[in-house]
């Protein structure tokens, strides 16, 4: 089965701090993305990467970037946290023929 | 703009009860559509996929259905049971160039033993 890998189940970062989420895959998928996920407005996009060092901005970019160095690995990174970052975010890699979600990460931003 | 709209947000059975939830999309240019499970504080957990050239895929006591003509997918769950219980989202994805899932809002399913 695939496996898709989030580091920290839960992280709690102060304003401004600098915050990197990891995502790993384990079966050579080209396409990763990053969610995230709040009561009431359901998953959001945030970035998308089609293949190593390709990244596109999803519907709600702002605040955050993104890396893939390697094929396996695709990190969120927000650059100065804030409070309203505060969610739970959600990694998942996949083809045309589904996608596999990993278990996702609850940041609190105090 | 794809939207996805799933009803209802939340629904209450007794154990036992065969029960249907319904997904909409805007868009007729669905290529996939993929059903999830999600309990709470969890991650997403693929349950169903319906390729472009599919009407309908089966799993233990889930059924999916996709009528691309009307911009709808039900999942049908029979012999519901208490661990049924968990939000489900559907998700649908574009037929021309874009791999990206867009998602509904999800129906929050409570099975009462």
């Amino acid at each position: 089965d695939v496996k898709v890998t989030q580091s920290s189940r839960y992280l709690v970062k102060r304003t401004g701090e600098k915050v990197f989420l990891e995502c790993v895959q384990d079966m050579d998928h080209e396409n990763m993305f990053w969610y995230r996920q709040d009561p009431g407005l359901g998953l959001r996009l945030i970035y998308f990467s089609y293949d190593v060092k390709m990244k596109e901005k999803g519907d709600i970019p702002e605040g955050y970037s993104v890396s893939r160095e390697k094929k396996e690995r695709f990190s969120l990174i927000l650059e100065s946290a804030s409070t309203n970052q505060t969610s739970m975010y959600l990694c998942a890699s996949g083809r045309t023929y589904g996608y596999t979600f990993g278990s996702g990460t609850r940041l609190t931003v105090v | 703009k794809q939207e996805v709209t799933q009803i209802p947000a939340a629904l209450s059975v007794p154990e036992g009860e065969n029960l249907v939830l319904n997904c909409s999309f805007t868009d007729s240019a669905i290529y996939n559509l993929q059903w999830f499970r999600q309990d709470p504080g969890k991650g997403l957990t693929s349950l169903l996929l319906i390729q472009s050239s599919q009407r309908e895929q089966t799993s233990g006591r889930l059924n999916a259905s996709l009528d691309k003509s009307s911009g709808r997918s039900t999942l049908y769950i029979a012999a519901s049971q208490p661990g049924d219980s968990a939000t489900y989202l559907c998700a649908g994805q574009r037929q021309s160039g874009s791999e990206k899932l867009v998602f509904g809002k999800g129906t929050k399913l409570t099975v009462n033993p």
